[in-house]
């Protein structure tokens, strides 16, 4: 069993229209929850990070974590085209540094 | 803050080669680390450099492969003998310790093509 499961997609929206992104993941070490963005060839960037359970609101862009289901998504509202990339989820667990990334999930956003 | 930058952009090599990458991190991030990437896949954690000392390394990181960040500033990864299976995106990251998230931040990568 792979240690964190991500839906690859592809997923297509309308513009404004609502995303959720999910990971689900099996190491209950992971204490440390991110989401990155990455656009075609280029490095990922970091949208969100969060190390409880519950919400974290930042703009359009919710995270939510669920350790006892060991569950995180991420929701987009008002979608936009240039919201159209790679969404990874990623973990850290306290003991190291290396983060663990799913497989990623592509989205596309179309006017 | 200029961002973690990566050299060269793209490599294409022949089997059996040796090639080098070099990463620069965002000034003052004492922590350096190197990750690499296949299509359709998420990163995969390589190595780790706090200041010049190595303190992790994936199992991935095989004999071939050799990391260094001899003054704690900059790093480079050599992978000798170069195999096509070594294909991939190689991304460099870099973060500061005791800012709370240690959040780590990305390089645009190296992509390597080996023929």
């Amino acid at each position: 069993q792979k240690e964190v499961e991500q839906d690859p997609g592809p997923l297509s929206v309308p513009e404004g229209a609502i995303v959720s992104l999910n990971c689900t993941y099996s190491n209950s070490a992971f204490q440390y929850f991110m989401w990155y963005r990455q656009y075609s060839r280029k490095g990922p960037e970091l949208l969100m990070y969060t190390y409880s359970s519950g919400n974290k609101e930042d703009g359009r862009f919710t995270a939510q974590v669920d350790k006892s289901s060991k569950y995180i998504s991420l929701f987009i509202r008002d979608s936009q085209p240039s919201d159209s990339a790679t969404y990874l989820c990623a973990y850290m667990d306290t003991g190291r540094r290396a983060l663990t990334f799913g497989s990623g999930t592509r989205l596309q956003v179309q006017p | 803050d200029t961002g973690v930058s990566q050299d060269p952009r793209h490599k294409i090599t022949k089997r059996g080669q040796n090639v080098t990458f070099r990463c620069d991190p965002i000034s003052e991030h004492n922590r350096l680390y190197w990750y690499r990437q296949t299509l359709g896949q998420g990163p995969e954690f390589l190595t780790y450099f706090q200041n010049e000392a190595q303190l992790e390394k994936s199992r991935l990181l095989s004999d071939r492969f050799s990391a260094e960040r001899p003054k704690g500033s900059f790093s480079t990864l050599e992978i000798q003998r170069t195999e096509q299976g070594d294909s991939a995106m190689y991304l460099c990251a870099s973060s500061l310790s005791g800012s709370g998230t240690d959040t780590q931040y990305f390089g645009p990568g190296t992509r390597l093509t080996v023929l």
